[in-house]
């Protein structure tokens, strides 16, 4: 089946201390977006990249980047994780070609930090 | 800019129960309407969605009707059961390709069914 993959599921790091969590698809969607969802709210958009046009959110702090070395696969890198970065971190997928299309989330991956 | 508005939680229901989950919406344009869905500790799940006026979205007996009249997508069922439990999120994207196409997304729902 065509899907969303994300790995790790469960990431421990320690303060401080680089991270990077991985996405992969075998939809061949040429959006992809980077997601942060913190306890009991709705996902924040990261950035997201328009084929590998990189798009980055105005509030998404200097600490994330990420890369997207070719269609199917984008990394998430955290650079110094502090104690508010413990979230979900949700990986999507888009169609970009087709109108009103839906997101498709993988399963996540959720960091700890301590 | 667009923004979306549903119901507070926690909703509990007994099983069998009918559910309403409301949302109304605002947004400049003829927008894509989505229900997605969260079960504990995994990622989001499309459940059903619209894209134009008067269209209704189903899948697994839930069901919402696009209306432009009154901006709102309100998801129904008729009977739910406890597997039903997750977080329920309204959302939004603007119908133009070429872009991000972001989503707006309403707080989410938690919904618990209980035997």
């Amino acid at each position: 089946d065509a899907m969303v993959i994300q790995n790790p599921r469960y990431q421990v790091t320690q303060f401080g201390k680089p991270v990077t969590l991985s996405c992969s698809q075998t939809l061949n969607h040429n959006v992809m977006y980077w997601y942060q969802q913190k306890s009991s709210q709705a996902p924040k958009l990261l950035f997201h990249y328009y084929d590998k046009d990189f798009n980055n959110e105005a509030d998404t702090p200097d600490n994330f980047q990420s890369r997207r070395p070719n269609t199917s696969f984008c990394f998430l890198d955290i650079r110094s994780p502090g104690l508010g970065d413990a979230a979900m971190y949700l990986c999507a997928t888009r169609l970009g070609t087709r109108v009103g299309g839906e997101q498709f989330f993988g399963p996540g991956t959720r960091l700890t930090v301590l | 800019g667009d923004s979306v508005t549903q119901m507070e939680g926690p909703v509990t229901l007994s099983e069998e129960a009918f559910l309403t989950i409301n949302c109304t919406y605002t947004a400049t344009g003829y927008p894509s309407l989505f229900w997605y869905v969260q079960y504990p500790g995994e990622g989001l799940q499309l459940l059903l969605k619209a894209t134009k006026a008067d269209d209704k979205g189903s899948n697994k007996g839930f069901e919402a009707t696009y209306r432009k009249e009154t901006t709102s997508f309100h998801l129904e069922k008729g009977s739910v059961q406890v597997s039903d439990s997750a977080v329920y999120f309204c959302a939004l994207t603007e119908p133009f390709t070429g872009t991000a196409s972001k989503l707006t997304f309403g707080t989410g729902t938690r919904l618990q069914v209980t035997l």
